[in-house]
């Protein structure tokens, strides 16, 4: 998975109950994103940030926080307001250097958040 | 974003080339074309990318119609553990983070 990492794998937690994903780079990537896939379905953008102390809202951020303190991290929070959060969370990193014409993407092995 | 449109589902013997088509016919001239696979329950994995020219790496190979409205992924000889859904994206070229948007791909099963 290339020097992203993502803790843990598989996470529980009660309705109600904010949760925060972690999600770490080793890479020295600028760009971190948040996506949200359930069953069957394709990825969907939740949260993006091109550089430390800046954030975007993606597609779907409602119920959702991100921070970025940090170049190598980019948590995200799933709070109590997202009305479906059992999804699989996948974060990504991206060095996009068109100077050079260089391109790496690394996504990170999810997390599998269960609500209940 | 340029919207893309992929078969839902495609089969094909191991061994033989896969060829992944991707319809993009909205495409801008400052967008590229991206390819990335997702196997099951991983993080997607990315394959490849052009603008207009064909492209070729260890992996794959990229064929984009000469209108750009239009390419193909192909997987020479595909394997067993080529099973996979595949995605095909566009995004623009410009520096700094761009939305990536992925659908729905294509289900692609390899069969012995």
């Amino acid at each position: 998975d290339g020097g992203i990492t993502q803790s843990p794998k598989y996470l529980f937690r009660k309705e109600g109950q904010n949760v925060t994903l972690s999600c770490e780079q080793n890479l020295n990537h600028d760009a971190m994103y948040w996506y949200r896939q359930d069953p069957g379905q394709g990825l969907r953008l939740i949260y993006y940030s091109q550089i430390v102390n800046d954030f975007q809202k993606g597609d779907i951020a409602e119920g959702y926080s991100v921070s970025r303190e940090k170049k190598e991290s980019f948590p995200l929070t799933v709070t109590s307001a997202q009305k479906n959060p059992t999804a699989f969370y996948l974060c990504a990193s991206i060095l996009d250097n068109a100077d050079r014409g260089t391109y790496e993407q690394y996504f990170g092995p999810g997390t599998r958040l269960t609500v209940t | 974003d340029a919207k893309t449109t992929q078969p839902t589902s495609m089969d094909c013997a191991e061994g033989r080339a896969a060829n992944l088509p991707c319809n993009h016919s909205t495409i801008s001239g400052n967008e590229y074309v991206y390819w990335y696979r997702q196997i099951h329950s991983q993080g997607p994995q990315y394959i490849i990318h052009g603008l207009k020219n064909n492209e070729t790496n260890e992996m794959a190979s990229l064929i984009i119609t000469e209108d750009r409205k239009s390419s193909t992924l192909i997987l020479p000889h595909a394997t067993l553990r080529d099973t996979a859904v595949y995605y095909c994206i566009v995004r623009p070229i410009l520096r700094g983070a761009q939305k990536l948007v992925f659908g729905q791909g294509t289900r692609l099963t390899i069969n012995p």
